[in-house]
């Protein structure tokens, strides 16, 4: 079946604008992970979300940052205010469970976000 | 806050020499994962680790999680040009920690 996917793959805006990015996980994960990789760095986790609800959401660096998942599927990442530090790619991944430490993330393509 | 250090930051190596990266924690990991990540790819799975001193091999790679659940090497042996990328590790805590990465150049 089709991987995670992520739209736009890349965004560009201006400083103070406000974005959205999107992620469709593997089709049956109930698990959904927002990451952020800035150049010459591992991903840093973000948000986790099992279901609809966020469960995890320590990795947020401030209020300008919000994830939904209404439906338990595709989620959203949104970002106010956008600064030239949010210049990062995004890269969303999903898994099969509940997060565990025995479970394997699927990562999708990342959205690269530039503000200008 | 918790850290995964991760050594060295870049590799570079003839064709058919080995290989090895290293990663260390502050913390003890209920698993450490490995993901490769091709230049201008997304992070790619490759293997997880749960069991104290546990060693996988995936042909020519080898893992290897230290006996304290705080270490992990990743070793390639005999590289070739398909193995250029870089290699993360990640613990997880939860939530999974990346490493920052040992970025692999193979020169042919």
């Amino acid at each position: 079946g089709a991987g995670v996917s992520q739209t736009p793959s890349n965004k560009v805006t201006e400083k103070g604008k406000y974005v959205e990015l999107r992620c469709d996980p593997i089709s049956g994960h109930t698990a959904l992970y927002w990451y952020r990789q800035s150049l010459g760095q591992g991903p840093e986790f973000l948000i986790y979300f099992q279901g609809t609800g966020a469960a995890d959401d320590s990795g947020l660096p401030n209020d300008r940052f919000f994830a939904v998942r209404p439906e338990g599927s595709v989620s959203t990442l949104k970002i106010q205010r956008t600064e030239r530090g949010d210049s990062a790619v995004y890269l969303c991944a999903s898994s099969l469970r509940a997060r565990t430490s025995t479970d394997t993330q699927y990562f999708g393509p990342g959205t690269r976000l530039t503000v200008l | 806050g918790q850290q995964v250090m991760q050594i060295p930051q870049y590799q570079h190596v003839q064709e058919g020499e080995d290989f090895t990266t290293y990663c260390n924690s502050s913390t003890t990991l209920s698993n450490i994962q490995w993901y490769k990540q091709r230049p201008g790819g997304h992070p790619v799975f490759l293997i997880q680790l749960v069991k104290s001193g546990e060693v996988k091999k995936q042909k020519r790679l080898t893992f290897q999680f230290g006996e304290a659940k705080k270490n992990s090497s990743l070793h390639i042996t005999a590289t070739q040009t398909t193995d250029v990328g870089t290699y993360f590790c990640a613990g997880f805590i939860p939530p999974l920690v990346f490493g920052k990465g040992t970025r692999l150049s193979v020169i042919a």
